[in-house]
């Protein structure tokens, strides 16, 4: 049974550049949130998808966006690149409810130039 | 709003010692509390969670850690460290239904031979 897979493993960008960051849900699971994770800091929310919605949000300006698709894989874009955006983005799926485990992929370090 | 500070950003024990990390938590209304570690370069794995059952939680690897409401703490706790231990450890609290966690700024644990 596949855990969470994420998609690339590193990327460099310069600033301005656009990326979109990829995640494949454990197999069940139909909830995926995205993470943020800045250097030497915790994981920060960025926002939640359930049934192909944006469900929740985070403290995270519009430059950030998702999407999900019906066989519950996500995508983070990200737009117009800062250094500051420079960080682990990690990836989470779970069964929609808070009291269940989210279990984590291993992250894109992206990298803003 | 919820929040989670764990105290002390480095922790240093000798190999079969005891090992304490501290977490405290902010939140309005009962919390769901969990830990997590994560190993260089990966992702997050879930230790253990509290769901406002038994107040004492037994995790993975040996790990526990004790609900004390009127302390608003979740402290974790391991017996006798392992080399293997070493490690970021975070702390996190949701108290929404949606899952959304909200993570401390990390502690990381170093074992000594």
């Amino acid at each position: 049974d596949a855990g969470v897979t994420q998609s690339p493993t590193h990327l460099i960008k310069t600033r301005g550049q656009q990326v979109t960051l990829r995640c494949s849900p454990k197999s069940g699971h139909d909830t995926v949130s995205w993470y943020q994770q800045a250097l030497g800091q915790g994981p920060q929310f960025i926002f939640q998808y359930y049934e192909e919605e944006e469900r929740q949000r985070g403290n995270f300006p519009d430059r950030f966006s998702g999407h999900q698709f019906p066989n519950y894989s996500s995508e983070l874009n990200v737009n117009a690149l800062l250094l500051g955006d420079s960080a682990l983005y990690l990836c989470a799926s779970s069964l929609p409810s808070s009291y269940n485990e989210q279990f984590f992929g291993p992250g894109t370090r992206l990298t803003v130039l | 709003a919820q929040s989670v500070t764990q105290l002390g950003s480095h922790v240093s024990v000798s190999e079969g010692a005891l090992v304490l990390l501290r977490c405290n938590y902010s939140s309005s209304v009962p919390p769901y509390l969990f830990w997590y570690v994560q190993y260089p370069n990966q992702g997050l794995q879930l230790l253990l969670k509290y769901t406002s059952a038994a107040t004492l939680v037994k995790g993975i690897n040996g790990f526990e850690a004790e609900f004390k409401k009127s302390e608003t703490s979740f402290h974790l706790t391991k017996p006798s460290a392992h080399m293997s231990d070493a490690a970021e450890y975070f702390c996190a609290v949701s108290t929404s239904n949606t899952g959304k966690l909200i993570f401390g700024q990390g502690t990381t644990l170093q074992v000594k031979p």
